[in-house]
């Protein structure tokens, strides 16, 4: 298996700018989740979907922010418009059900790097 | 305070030496304990889950004292390789994720 795929891996954009990070997860696994980390606030948790539906979004920052998971095999994850505070690596996890989904792996994906100019 | 406290270190420690580090979590109702390793510029990896009972894999330990609401983490005879930030992950309930991260603590292995 390719692991969770991320695309892009770096973006550098403009203040007020649309910006579009897209994951591929693991193939059969039916949660997703979208995380942010920085330097100040270390990693947070966005929001997260078991079986393409949105479970908890309490994590999203703003109206800025929205996620999407129109199929099992594609999230995005999209902020408009972007900000300079926006910057951050912003990841892309997933993981299965099975066993306890308390205690199971979150896969990561490796990442996209945005800088909000 | 902090929902999941680290000490940020970074942890200097020889090669070959022990090294543990704590993390506390604030929330009683805590239900699973994790902790995770990241590389600099990479994304972070589960390295073991912490069971109540405790468990081992290889040069690492990992207890959880529910009394007191930490876990820990112990590395024995370390090496340059697991030079890393190391993160507590607590799931504070039942039935859905809230994945509480913690800040990490950074362990550097010298020679």
């Amino acid at each position: 298996d390719a692991g969770v795929i991320q695309s892009p891996r770096h973006e550098v954009t403009e203040m007020g700018q649309e910006v579009t990070l897209r994951c591929k997860p693991i193939s059969g696994h039916d949660y997703l989740f979208w995380y942010r980390q920085t330097m100040m606030r270390g990693l947070e948790l966005l929001i997260y979907f078991n079986n393409n539906v949105p479970i908890d979004d309490s994590g999203m920052p703003e109206d800025r922010f929205s996620a999407k998971m129109p199929n099992a095999s594609f999230s995005t994850l999209k902020i408009q418009p972007s900000e300079p505070r926006d910057s951050a690596v912003y990841f892309c996890a997933s993981s299965l059900t099975g066993g306890g989904a308390l205690y199971n792996e979150q896969f990561f994906g490796p990442g996209t790097r945005l800088t909000v100019l | 305070r902090k929902e999941v406290e680290q000490d940020p270190g970074p942890f200097n420690v020889p090669e070959g030496a022990t090294v543990a580090f704590n993390c506390t979590y604030s929330n009683s109702a805590s239900q699973s304990f994790f902790w995770y390793r990241q590389d600099c510029r990479k994304e972070p990896k589960l390295l073991m889950s912490v069971y109540s009972s405790g468990n081992e894999d290889g040069r690492f330990t990992a207890q959880l004292n529910r009394a007191s609401q930490y876990i820990s983490l112990l590395i024995r005879d370390s090496k340059l390789s697991d030079s890393a930030t190391y993160l507590c992950v607590v799931n504070l309930e039942g039935g859905n994720y809230q994945l509480i991260w913690g800040a990490g603590t950074k362990l550097i292995i010298k020679p």
